[in-house]
């Protein structure tokens, strides 16, 4: 089957550092994907990881860990418009069809 | 604007009615999916289509849903027989197969609503 765990909920201050977890069981793997969705909007691409390791671009940094169906996102310098939901998304073996996580809203604070 | 656009931003149809979204991609992309998003979820893959030809459907695609893309280009998605749980966002994103990242690029959406 197919399952991709974040966190619900997070909440963060302006100005600090934010890890949002994700770990994925899926029938392949062949790359995911981190998108960044405010409300009522539709989802940005912000990452990609294909190989183990980190990316980073900016204040938004990706890693993943295929051996353990792990990865983060982590966001610094946090400013308010980071306010959102983050979504991982893995897409499957063949190369065809992405799997969503539930996406885990963050609130940062003043 | 060269992004992906989608018609109508919102829907709002009585239970039993047929409603029709439209998606135009980016002009070069091959690749175009329909997903469906409910409140406080991620997106739910519906389908999608390589060029002109259906590849893959969802089992949450009941024989209600149909959806087409005759020449490659924009693609609709038909809901047949409008049921409540149908009340959501519906979301087309287009990439380009072939290029190592396959980044979707999503479109605004069209929220249905069904009373």
């Amino acid at each position: 089957g197919q399952n991709i765990d974040q966190p619900t909920e997070m909440t963060a201050t302006e100005g600090a550092i934010v890890q949002i977890n994700c770990t994925y069981q899926t029938s392949g793997f062949n790359g995911l994907f981190w998108y960044q969705q405010h409300a009522g909007e539709a989802p940005t691409f912000l990452s990609y990881n294909v190989l183990d390791g980190l990316e980073e671009k900016g204040r938004f940094s990706s890693f993943l860990s295929r051996s353990k169906g792990y990865s983060y996102l982590l966001l610094k310098e946090l400013q308010m418009k980071d306010s959102a939901s983050y979504l991982c998304a893995v897409r499957d073996n063949y190369g065809q069809n992405f799997v969503f996580g539930p996406g885990t809203r963050l609130s940062v604070l003043p | 604007d060269t992004g992906v656009s989608q018609d109508p931003r919102h829907k709002i149809t009585k239970r039993g009615q047929n409603v029709t979204f439209r998606c135009d991609p980016i002009s070069e992309h091959n690749r175009l999916y329909w997903y469906r998003q409910t409140l406080g979820q991620g997106p739910e893959f519906l389908t999608y289509f390589q060029n002109e030809a259906q590849l893959e459907k969802s089992r949450l695609l009941s024989d209600r849903f149909s959806a087409e893309r005759p020449k490659g280009s924009f693609s609709t998605l038909e809901i047949q027989r409008t049921e409540q749980g149908d009340s959501a966002m519906y979301l087309c994103a287009s990439s380009l197969e072939g290029v190592q990242r396959y980044e979707q690029y999503f479109g605004p959406g069209t929220r249905l609503t069904v009373t």
